[in-house]
């Protein structure tokens, strides 16, 4: 069946470096990928997504690429904060056979930024 | 997006117990899910949830575990049956909606601790 893999956390970064949190997925169709974002005792927040190949996604400094000929997905940020301490989870959306799109999450990946 | 609510937001439970979480949602939406995320983990699917018809459970879920009602296109309740210290987790919600179907958006989840 259809899965995601997530580097394994945690990711310990100085304020100001770059991020890259890898996310490879398997599937059988051309799934739509997505990054939340769920930041201490919170709910899941929907950070990007991207439906089709080549698709970029981007939201608050954060971006990711479909990339069908490697199946991934990397999650990248230029200059992280301390306020982007949170565990990230890279998914894909999977046509269920019940009609409904399920979505399959990776392991999660927590960062934790220092001033 | 959605606007979507919990209630409770946490509660701790004894064993033998039962605990129905109720999930609302700002407007009307087709499909409902309900995810557990176990202390450490990622989300797993338990159920979707379709206004009119019965939810369809995910394997490993059984409905005489994890009843759930949609009594309506803006609200669903999952029921956490004879509670173990295995059912300590974190159950969100999540809704369909915009930004291309599969799109899903989550609750801020409910705490849940079985002594």
């Amino acid at each position: 069946g259809d899965s995601v893999t997530q580097m394994e956390g945690p990711v310990t970064l100085s304020e100001e470096a770059f991020l890259t949190i890898n996310c490879t997925y398997t599937a059988t169709g051309y799934p739509s990928l997505f990054w939340y974002v769920q930041y201490p005792g919170e709910g899941l927040q929907l950070l990007l997504k991207a439906t089709k190949a080549d698709d970029k996604g981007s939201n608050k400094g954060f971006e990711a690429t479909y990339r069908k000929e490697t199946t991934s997905f990397h999650l990248e940020k230029g200059s992280v904060q301390v306020s982007d301490s949170a565990v990230y989870f890279c998914a894909l959306s999977d046509p269920g056979s019940g009609g409904y799109n399920k979505l399959i999450f990776g392991a999660g990946t927590r960062l934790a930024v220092h001033p | 997006s959605a606007v979507i609510s919990q209630k409770p937001s946490r509660d701790i439970c004894q064993r033998g117990t039962s605990l129905t979480i109720q999930c609302q949602v700002d407007s009307q939406v087709t499909m409902m899910f309900w995810y557990r995320q176990q202390p450490g983990q990622s989300l797993t699917l338990i159920a979707t949830a379709n206004q009119g018809s019965e939810a369809t459970y995910e394997s490993g879920f059984v409905i005489d575990k994890f009843p759930i009602s949609r009594p309506n296109l803006t609200f669903s309740t999952l029921t956490v049956s004879n509670m173990s210290p295995e059912d300590s987790s974190i159950y969100l919600c999540s809704v369909e909606r915009g930004g291309g179907k599969e799109t899903q958006y989550f609750g801020p989840g409910t705490r849940l601790l079985v002594l």
